[in-house]
């Protein structure tokens, strides 16, 4: 069992270029959402999916997009790179519940993002 | 809305010394708490939890109480090691369901 995984591990991009950070995971979790790090700020939730075909927003979307086509896989892309969006974003699955996603969310390693 | 607040870092401890990080909530209806820890390069992992009132969620010779009186759900261990060197953070999970608000993170560092 992998777990979440992510890569790229660290990326480099010039404003106004796009990309796409990966996110996987393994454990065949409903849920899975996209949050960004930020000193002194904690995580905050850009995009989420409760299963392939839906996803919604969170509390900071605007300049990213999330599509969820699999179970497995839940990429993050960034349609013109700002500055502002510099950070450490974290991949996160969890299995569903009545309510809402189960308990435990499950994190990958993270992806390092500096836009020049 | 749903927020979490939790002490400022970084604490510095020597070993074998008591750990307190305090952690309130504001939050409609009766949320789960959680504590996640991060260490250094690392995602995020959870710590322990506590789904209802009263409940006493511990790990590790971690415990925290769920506390609805006081919207509190402070984190204490009795004898730190240089090993739990790491970033907490408190965190509450939506009425919806939908998602972890997290608080800011709080940075423990212990030294020999």
């Amino acid at each position: 069992n992998a777990g979440v995984t992510q890569t790229p591990k660290f990326q480099v991009l010039k404003t106004g270029q796009s990309m796409t950070l990966q996110c996987a995971q393994d454990m065949n979790h409903e849920y899975m959402s996209w949050y960004r790090q930020d000193p002194g700020m904690g995580l905050r939730l850009i995009h989420y999916s409760v299963g392939a075909g839906i996803t919604d927003q969170g509390e900071v979307p605007n300049g990213y997009n999330v599509s969820r086509s699999t179970t497995e896989d839940f990429p993050l892309r960034l349609l013109s790179a700002a500055p502002s969006q510099t950070s450490v974003y974290f991949c996160a699955s969890s299995s569903l519940g009545a309510g809402g996603p189960k308990d435990e969310q499950f994190f990958g390693p993270g992806t390092r993002l500096t836009v020049l | 809305g749903n927020s979490v607040t939790q002490m400022e870092g970084p604490v510095t401890l020597s070993e074998e010394a008591f750990l307190t990080i305090n952690c309130t909530y504001t939050a409609t209806g009766y949320p789960s708490l959680f504590w996640y820890v991060q260490y250094p390069g690392e995602g995020l992992q959870l710590l322990l939890k506590a789904t209802k009132a009263d409940d006493k969620g511990s790990n590790k010779g971690f415990e925290a109480t769920y506390r609805k009186e006081t919207t509190s759900f402070h984190l204490e261990k009795g004898s730190v090691q240089v090993s739990d060197s790491a970033v907490y953070f408190c965190a509450l999970s939506d009425q919806a369901g939908t998602a972890l608000i997290f608080g800011k993170g709080t940075t423990l560092s212990v030294s020999s």
